[in-house]
């Protein structure tokens, strides 16, 4: 089966950097995702990185991915108040032939301190 | 450019009724998923449809869960006699007909709707 782990909580001060870590097992998920959930909302893509990159950057975003170690990390830089929120990572499922359902992770909150 | 739509937002249904939640995919988009988040969880996958079709439903529990996606219409997820642990947020997703667009893109989801069954 798959299973996305990432920490519960972070809590940061505002300007400081936020490093979310996230592991996942199906190594061949094509593509990783990382979504913002806001309290009561939907949840928004914020980047997502394809199997065969290491790093992608996106203003203050940067998504790293060790294919080897099935591990993925997003650095938000210059934190601030607004990006306080439940952060999940999630994987492309490719497990038993189906058609790229995503798997989450339980979603690590962040807190950000004025 | 509406998003993906999703109504009501919020439904409370009393133990034994049926609960009916709609989903409105985006302009262009043919695919629908559904995902049950419960309280304090991630989101868990239940089913995939295109239109008129069930392609996988195999995160929905084998009894009281359905859902369609007719020709026309919204796509609806049912819930026959709703117990207490069916409480949670519903979300429905949306992505395009290519593969790859879908990976370069994601999926777009709605803002769920959130059913409360006392």
């Amino acid at each position: 089966g798959e299973d996305v782990e990432q920490s519960l909580f972070l809590s940061v001060r505002e300007g400081d950097s936020s490093v979310i870590n996230c592991t996942y097992t199906d190594s061949s998920s094509t593509y990783l995702y990382w979504y913002k959930q806001e309290p009561g909302a939907g949840l928004q893509l914020l980047t997502y990185i394809f199997s065969n990159m290491d790093m992608k950057q996106d203003q203050r975003l940067t998504v790293l991915l060790n294919k080897k170690d099935k591990h993925l990390s997003l650095r938000i830089a210059d934190t601030q108040t607004g990006d306080s929120a439940i952060y999940f990572c999630a994987e492309s499922s490719n497990y038993g032939g189906s058609q790229g359902n995503l798997i989450f992770g339980k979603g690590t909150k962040l807190s950000v301190k004025p | 450019n509406a998003g993906v739509m999703q109504n009501p937002r919020h439904l409370v249904r009393r133990r034994g009724q049926e609960a009916r939640l709609r989903c409105s995919p985006m302009k262009g988009h043919s695919h629908v998923y559904w995902y049950r988040q419960l309280p304090e969880e991630g989101l868990k996958f239940m089913v995939y449809l295109q239109k008129e079709n069930i392609i996988d439903e195999s995160g929905m529990p084998k009894e009281r869960f359905s859902a369609e996606f007719p020709k026309e219409g919204p796509s609806i997820l049912r819930i026959q006699q709703v117990v207490r642990g069916d409480s949670a947020a519903y979300f429905c997703a949306s992505s395009p007909i290519m593969q790859l667009d879908r990976g370069q893109r994601g999926y777009t989801f709605g803002s769920g709707t959130r059913l409360t069954v006392v």
